[in-house]
């Protein structure tokens, strides 16, 4: 496997269910973040982790809780969504800096009923 | 207020036109500016602009900077149906190390 790799691709949770979003890089960057897109809306930054430590996050809800076991792996978990928190949920990788852009899965497309 | 904004939001065209897609932006501490094109799901990264006035190409597509302006645009001659996809405009934002600010995307469909 090559690139960033996302799963599940599709997920469907009724509003009480718990689950969790993963991610992993092949590429040896150091750091890892969690992007969220909504139709016509720009990508919205959730959050930043660099050598497995969160260095950003914006204002998420808590009902979105991130972990970094290690700088190859990211999970996105999920718990009393809200249908308004359907969207497809990007993961994306870069080395060092985003200033050079990143790298990014194919993204797990969430619907919460 | 760190900003990007892109122009059009759509575009239909013919197979072989050439289209002109356009992303002005305000950010404090200028480092880079990013395009990318979204098919289905994963962005995939087209060009990255540092510097006014210097050209990057690769086959058909073309990007240029005027960081005296703030404006990038992105070129596609003779586009193909495969180019039809959203075109994303990105510049990191100034106070931070590794966020990016996108714009919300053109999107450009090349009907056959």
């Amino acid at each position: 496997e090559t690139g960033v790799t996302q799963t599940p691709r599709h997920l469907v949770m009724g509003m009480t269910n718990k689950k969790s979003l993963k991610c992993e890089q092949h590429l040896g960057h150091n750091a890892m973040y969690w992007y969220k897109q909504s139709a016509k809306k720009p990508l919205e930054l959730m959050f930043v982790y660099s050598l497995e430590e969160r260095v950003e996050n914006n204002s998420v809800p808590s009902r979105f809780s991130p972990e970094c076991p290690n700088s190859s792996h990211l999970f996105l978990h999920l718990h009393t969504l809200q249908p308004e928190d359907s969207a497809l949920y990007l993961c994306a990788s870069s080395q060092n800096r985003g200033d050079y852009g990143y790298t990014f899965g194919s993204g797990t497309r969430l619907t919460v009923v | 207020e760190d900003k990007v904004v892109q122009s059009p939001l759509s575009l239909v065209v013919h197979e072989g036109d050439t289209v002109t897609l356009n992303c002005s932006y305000e950010v404090t501490n200028f480092r880079s500016l990013l395009w990318y094109k979204q098919e289905k799901k994963a962005p995939t990264f087209l060009f990255m602009l540092t510097s006014s006035g210097i050209e990057k190409k690769s086959g058909r597509l073309s990007s240029i900077l005027d960081k005296k302006e703030l404006f990038s645009i992105l070129n596609i001659t003779a586009t193909q149906t495969g180019d039809s996809a959203v075109y994303l405009c990105a510049v990191p934002l100034g106070n931070s190390g590794y966020a990016l600010n996108f714009g919300k995307g053109t999107s450009l469909l090349v009907t056959p």
